[in-house]
């Protein structure tokens, strides 16, 4: 299976501010990685796929980026409505691992 | 407009059999993957699996292969999640998520069901 690790496990920020998350694999996935966005009590959102392709009708305030073992997702100016979860997840083979999940706080 | 639509909460007691179900519609539903993923009380996304409705090809996470049925009825557009024995660690949501359209690959899911809370308690 490949490994996936997430960091950092939680985060607070202020609404405006730049907020990155980082995502690395245990083996190449290419750009095979994509991240979801949970909020309590939801079922997941997909916002980034193939690593960088932004999900149609999610804020272009999302961006993702890398390739490889290596993967960001940034938040460029936050949101109150931002607040959640955020999960990287590889498909470049299976299982379809998850990482473990960063909680995004508002401060 | 696609829709996943999964079947409602349980409580079922341990060693029972559980079977729960998810109905997609919107889309053609024999030609993309459906996962099932699962999330334990307070914790992460795990994937579990999925299938391909056309043929009823399967793909299972060695962590539940062996634990876990996932089937299809393509006349009622319908994937399956199933358990012979359930037992407390079951406890959780399940949600599936199909691949849906051109352009994502088996594994990625831009649409998701609901979530079925499944617990068991005696």
């Amino acid at each position: 299976d490949i490994q996936m690790t997430q960091s950092p496990s939680s985060l607070s920020a202020s609404v405006g501010d730049r907020a990155t998350i980082t995502c690395r694999t245990s083996q190449n996935i290419r750009n095979h990685l994509n991240w979801y966005q949970q909020k309590p009590g939801k079922a997941p959102k997909l916002l980034i796929h193939g690593a960088s392709s932004l999900q149609s009708g999610v804020s272009s305030s999302f961006n993702g980026s890398g390739s490889g073992t290596e993967f960001t997702l940034s938040i460029n100016t936050l949101h109150p409505e931002d607040l959640g979860t955020y999960y990287c997840q590889q498909s470049y083979s299976a299982p379809y691992t998850f990482g473990q999940g960063t909680k995004l706080e508002i401060k | 407009e696609v829709q996943l639509v999964q079947s409602g909460a349980e409580v079922i007691q341990p060693g029972e059999s559980l079977k729960i179900s998810c109905q997609a519609s919107g889309y053609n539903f024999d030609n993309y993957w459906i996962g099932w993923v699962r999330q334990m009380p307070g914790k992460g996304l795990e994937w579990m699996g999925m299938i391909y409705p056309g043929d009823s090809d399967t793909s299972y996470s060695p962590s539940f292969q062996g634990q876990v049925t996932i089937s299809a009825d393509k006349s009622i557009s319908t994937v399956y999640l199933q358990w012979s024995g359930v037992r407390a660690s079951d406890t959780a949501m399940y949600f599936c998520a199909s691949q849906g359209r051109r352009g994502f690959g088996s594994g990625s899911y831009p649409y998701w069901g609901q979530g079925t809370l499944i617990t068991v308690s005696s």
